[in-house]
């Protein structure tokens, strides 16, 4: 089984609607991190968590929202989905600061 | 945040060895140097860190210039499952959040 697993795998749908994001975790880390990629680039940073009580907003944190539900589970929200974020999404995990990221295989998100 | 230089793509031969270069002129002298790949539809996957020395480890070889403007990420006998876009990340934030460039897409030939 993956370390690090995302739900879905693949989402289509429609502008307005809210969707969710889920990330789990077996690896123990207390540092999870929601990514966005768009096509050709780097990753972007939209928030970070460093233990369940700690959550914090990152580069591009506008039209997302987060909540830790426990130290494995870090879910993604968009509360109101509009075509501009249409991405692949990846969630990773880290133990302690600068210590290696560890990735799940992403999420691919169209809205239409 | 340092600013980072990679080639856009690169091509190699199957089982020969692969230089991909990072020019990094302006970190910092406590960064680290963070390679990462990322294979067609995975996500990126950690290669390999350092700060001053050289490093090895099971997939590859880091070269860290005597002034750390630039660094090298050898891969040593390059495979066909070695085609991937490479990450060079010279730099984190106040919070060790790495922070991405485009990276450079290397093609390997059979």
């Amino acid at each position: 089984d993956a370390d690090v697993t995302q739900t879905p795998r693949n989402r289509i749908t429609k502008t307005g609607k809210r969707i969710m994001l889920e990330c789990s975790q077996t690896k123990g880390h207390d540092r999870m991190y929601w990514y966005r990629q768009d096509p050709g680039l780097g990753l972007r940073l939209i928030y970070y968590s460093f233990d369940v009580k700690d959550i914090n907003k990152g580069e591009i944190s506008d039209g997302y929202s987060v909540s830790r539900q426990a130290q494995a589970k870090f879910s993604l929200s968009l509360e109101s989905a509009i075509p501009n974020q249409t991405a692949l999404y990846f969630c990773a995990t880290s133990d302690l600061g600068g210590q290696p990221q560890h990735f799940g295989d992403g999420t691919r998100l169209s809205i239409l | 945040d340092a600013k980072t230089t990679q080639p856009n793509s690169m091509e190699s031969n199957e089982e020969e060895p692969v230089h991909l270069p990072c020019n990094h002129s302006t970190i910092s002298g406590t960064d680290y140097i963070h390679w990462y790949r990322q294979l067609p539809s995975q996500g990126p996957e950690y290669v390999i860190h350092g700060l001053t020395s050289n490093v090895n480890n099971r997939m590859a070889s880091l070269a860290i210039a005597e002034d750390r403007k630039s660094s090298t990420l050898i891969l040593h006998r390059a495979t066909l499952r070695d085609a991937a876009v490479y990450y060079c990340i010279p730099s984190m934030d106040s919070n060790y959040q790495l922070i991405w460039g485009a990276g450079t897409k290397l093609i390997i030939k059979p």
